[in-house]
Formats: C-alpha cells, sequence, structure tokens
C-alpha cells in the first residue's frame, strides 16, 4: 500500500452523523484522490485535488466534503446529506504527469448503523 | 465520455494455464490504460500500464498486456497462472488530453485460479 495511511480501517457511523476518514501520505506527491467502492461497481470517484488548497468534484461528490489545507493529507467527511454511505473508501496519490500511476491506501470501511 | 468495460464478473483457470482477463475502453482520444490488482480488504496494486510505444506491456508479478486500438482492448495476460493470482483485477483509463487525472475505472474482475 505504499507510503499512505488511511484510518481508521473501519469505521461505524449512526445516521444522522458525520464522520470524517483520514488519508495521510509521505510520497511528496502534489494529487490525491477518494474513491468509492461498492460490490460490483468498481470505483467511482468522490474527489480529487492535484494541489494544495484546490480540489474538484469527481462523479459522485453529493454528501461529501473535502480539504487539502496540507500536501501529505486529503480528509474525507461524510456527511448526513450522504443517503447510503455504507462501502469502502480508498483514498490515493500520484505525481502531477498523466500517465503516473495511483498509489492506493490500505481503505476504510464505513458502516451506518 | 470515457468508460471502460470488463465483460466478465469472474474468470476461472487452473494452475499452470494461461490466463486472460479482457477490458475495452470507450475514449474519444489518445488513452492511458492501466491495470490493478486487489487482494481483499487491501488497497489496489498497480500492475502495469499503457503510455505509448510498444503494444505490449509487461508488469509486476509476471503479467503481460496487450493494447489493441482497433478493437480498442487492453486484456491483461500471463502464461502460468498461480494459486496466488486469485484476487480482483480492475482495467482503468486516463484520457491524455484532458484536464481530468482521475482514472476511471472498470467494475471489476475476479480470478479464481484453481490449484
Amino acid at each position: 500500500d505504499g507510503g499512505i495511511t488511511q484510518s481508521p480501517k473501519y469505521l461505524f457511523r449512526k445516521e444522522g452523523q458525520n464522520v470524517t476518514l483520514s488519508c495521510e501520505q509521505n510520497l511528496n506527491h502534489d494529487a490525491m484522490y477518494w474513491y468509492r467502492q461498492d460490490p460490483g461497481q468498481g470505483l467511482r470517484l468522490i474527489y480529487y485535488s492535484q494541489i494544495v488548497n484546490d480540489f474538484q468534484k469527481g462523479d459522485i461528490a453529493e454528501g461529501y466534503s473535502v480539504s487539502r489545507e496540507k500536501k501529505e493529507s486529503f480528509p474525507l467527511t461524510v456527511t448526513s446529506a450522504q443517503k447510503n454511505p455504507t462501502a469502502f473508501y480508498l483514498c490515493a496519490s500520484s505525481t502531477s504527469g498523466y500517465y503516473n500511476e495511483q498509489f492506493f491506501g490500505p481503505g476504510t470501511r464505513l458502516t451506518v448503523l | 465520455a470515457q468508460s471502460v468495460a470488463q465483460p466478465e464478473d469472474q474468470v476461472n483457470v487452473a494452475e499452470g494455464n494461461p490466463l486472460t482477463v479482457k477490458c475495452t475502453y470507450s475514449v474519444s482520444g489518445n488513452p492511458y490504460l492501466f491495470w490493478y490488482v486487489q487482494y481483499p480488504n487491501r488497497g489496489l496494486q498497480f500492475l502495469l500500464k499503457y503510455i505509448t510505444g510498444d503494444n505490449l506491456v509487461k508488469g509486476s508479478y509476471g503479467f503481460e498486456a496487450e493494447f489493441n486500438k482497433s478493437q480498442t482492448s487492453f486484456h491483461l495476460k500471463k502464461p502460468s497462472a498461480l494459486v496466488s493470482d486469485s484476487a480482483l483485477y480492475f482495467c482503468a483509463v486516463r484520457l491524455k488530453d484532458t484536464g481530468r487525472r482521475a482514472l476511471t475505472f472498470g467494475s471489476g474482475t475476479r480470478l479464481q485460479v484453481q490449484p
């Protein structure tokens, strides 16, 4: 899983709560990404950031928020507006080039109780 | 819009036999193509990528993939499968000439190698 850490590994949320998933990288990568993985659907992009203090919505950004105040960190908040948040969340990072591969963290499994 | 299709949910192969995991893509420009592998409850690991040049790309763990522009395919292959190759495999695409640097992933193919 390279130099990317995600915490916690498992997270349980009650309905109506906001929760924040942590993602930290020590690879000195400019770009960072959040994906959601559901069974049989592959990975879908939630948000991405190509540089500090800048981020863009991905394909399924509704109900999520992010910040990028430091190069090493890209936390994801799952808000109460996200109606079906139970999923496996993966953070990734890469260097700036278009053809550079992404390195993934080990993931956080979020379950809504 | 760019998309990736992995037409097989699961591929079963006997250990020692060659394996192929299929991937087709749909983009309006020239693509960068990637293969990743995921073991249970883990993140994705990079296997190989096609940027330009030779259509046959060699990657980690003895895997290779062939880029076929006319068929818009990028199938993953290995000459002799191992039980330890059993995992979930994802194909992904990124357009060369776009500001979007994130990847678009296929739905994944589960590879089961039987002893």
